[in-house]
């Protein structure tokens, strides 16, 4: 099994839909929880954090299940601009040991 | 502020040949981590530095892989002898602790090495 596991995708949406993306991980014990997003043929950048309690930063809304090892990502009246590669992020123990989902890829259309 | 710079950004090689990657992560930071990025793999972890000391390399795939840095602003990832196999994206990224830093202890990834090894 995968450490991290991700939605395949890929997801077409018209803009201003609503999208979700679903993120699983194996290890119980993680402690740290990141979306990272990766345009085509750029490097990832960080996209928010996850806190357990959930957060929000704009449309964009992250939330975690430590119980069932599941992480979310929500994105509200989705722009074109959101058009990219979703990376779930889990961290064990210092955010030096971060393994990545495969992505999911996202095209918002007009 | 200049983020993490990675040379050179596409490389053209033969099989066999010897290949360097540099890099220079965000001053102030103390960890960096070479990446590689494949279609078929995703993204991986090679090795990381803490305080320019090499703390895992378990993702090196092997011994034709080497990374070494220096000082605190400097890093090269080496393949000798390069294989067709090896043809990616390689990501080098650092993070680091203190005020000032964006968020704490997160990766901040420089642009790739595109590599293809013919």
């Amino acid at each position: 099994r995968k450490e991290v596991e991700q939605d395949p995708g890929p997801f077409n949406v018209p803009e201003g839909a609503t999208v979700a993306f679903n993120c699983t991980y194996s290890n119980s014990a993680s402690q740290s929880f990141f979306w990272y997003r990766q345009d085509c043929r750029k490097e990832p950048k960080l996209l928010m954090s996850v806190y357990s309690s959930g957060n929000e930063d704009g449309r964009f809304t992250a939330q975690l299940n430590r119980a069932s090892q599941y992480i979310s990502l929500l994105i509200r009246d989705s722009k074109l601009s959101d058009s990219a590669t979703y990376l779930c992020v889990v961290s064990l123990y210092n955010n030096n040991d971060m393994r990545f989902g495969a992505g999911t890829r996202l095209t918002v259309k007009p | 502020d200049a983020g993490v710079i990675q040379s050179p950004r596409h490389e053209v090689t033969e099989m066999g040949q010897e290949v360097t990657l540099r890099c220079k992560p965000i001053s102030g930071h103390n960890s960096l981590f070479w990446y590689r990025q494949t279609m078929m793999r995703g993204l991986e972890l090679l090795i990381y530095f803490n305080n320019n000391v090499p703390i895992d390399d378990s993702g090196m795939p092997e011994d034709r892989f080497s990374a070494k840095m220096p000082n605190a602003s400097f890093s090269t990832l080496k393949i000798q002898p390069s294989e067709p196999r090896d043809s990616a994206v390689y990501f080098c990224a650092s993070s680091g602790i203190g005020p000032g830093l964006a968020v704490y202890g997160t990766q901040y990834f420089g642009p790739g090495t595109r590599l293809t090894v013919l």
